[in-house]
């Protein structure tokens, strides 16, 4: 079974510094993993996606993300926080048997304190 | 403009009534689905469409209803049987290969009072 795993309800950093948001994975074969971003009462905005190549893969309004293949890992990063990236955060693997769907993780809030 | 469009935004039911919430694509995908979110529960997939006149099952689908008469259209309805139906839910198209992102309405919020 496809599943992902986001390990912390909850990050908090101080503006300008780093974040990471984690997200760990359990596919069998390769995976097709995403972040999405959900602000409040919207729906999820895609942010970025690993399909193939390049481990670091980046994507909208700054953000980054690193696909680790002996880790099962594929955390978000960015290298300075805004009070404007504060939301709902959510890592997805994509079912890549017939039914196509996308499996999520149950969400990290960041906050970026001012 | 393309787009996925979910009416209405709020959505008010009685107990024992059925509602609908409506979902409307413009981007040519073949695929679409209906997500619930709960609090602390991320989305759970309620039903999804490969392809126009048929869907499947998710995870979730007991109380609730679909429709693909149209590739444009992907309508849910929350019947009677749907006991806490109070949730947030959303609606998603993709082009229907795995390699691709999909693409979230901005919700429609239903309140049982």
């Amino acid at each position: 079974a496809q599943s992902v795993a986001q390990p912390e309800d909850q990050v908090n950093v101080a503006e300008g510094n780093p974040l990471t948001v984690k997200c760990t994975y359990s596919v069998s074969g390769n995976p097709y993993l995403f972040w999405y971003v959900q602000y409040p009462n919207r729906g999820l905005q895609f942010l970025l996606k690993y399909i193939t190549g390049d481990n670091l893969v980046k994507g909208s309004y700054g953000f980054e993300a690193e696909f680790n293949k002996s880790q099962t890992s594929f955390h978000l990063k960015k290298p300075s926080a805004l009070v404007s990236d504060s939301a709902l955060y959510f890592c997805a693997v994509r079912d890549k048997t017939g039914a196509n769907n996308l499996f999520f993780g149950t969400g990290t809030r960041l906050t970026v304190i001012p | 403009d393309g787009g996925i469009t979910q009416s209405p935004k709020y959505l008010f039911r009685k107990e024992g009534q059925n509602v609908t919430l409506s979902c409307e694509q413009n981007l040519n995908h073949d695929a679409m689905y209906w997500y619930r979110q709960d609090p602390g529960q991320g989305l759970r997939l309620i039903y999804y469409s490969q392809i126009v006149n048929d869907f499947q099952k998710g995870d979730i689908a007991e109380g609730y209803s679909v429709s693909r008469e149209k590739k444009e259209s992907f309508p849910l309805t929350v019947t009677s049987a749907q006991k806490n139906p109070t949730a947030f839910y959303l609606c998603a198209s993709s082009s229907g290969t795995s390699n691709t992102e999909a693409f979230f309405g901005q919700g429609t919020r239903l309140t049982v009072v």
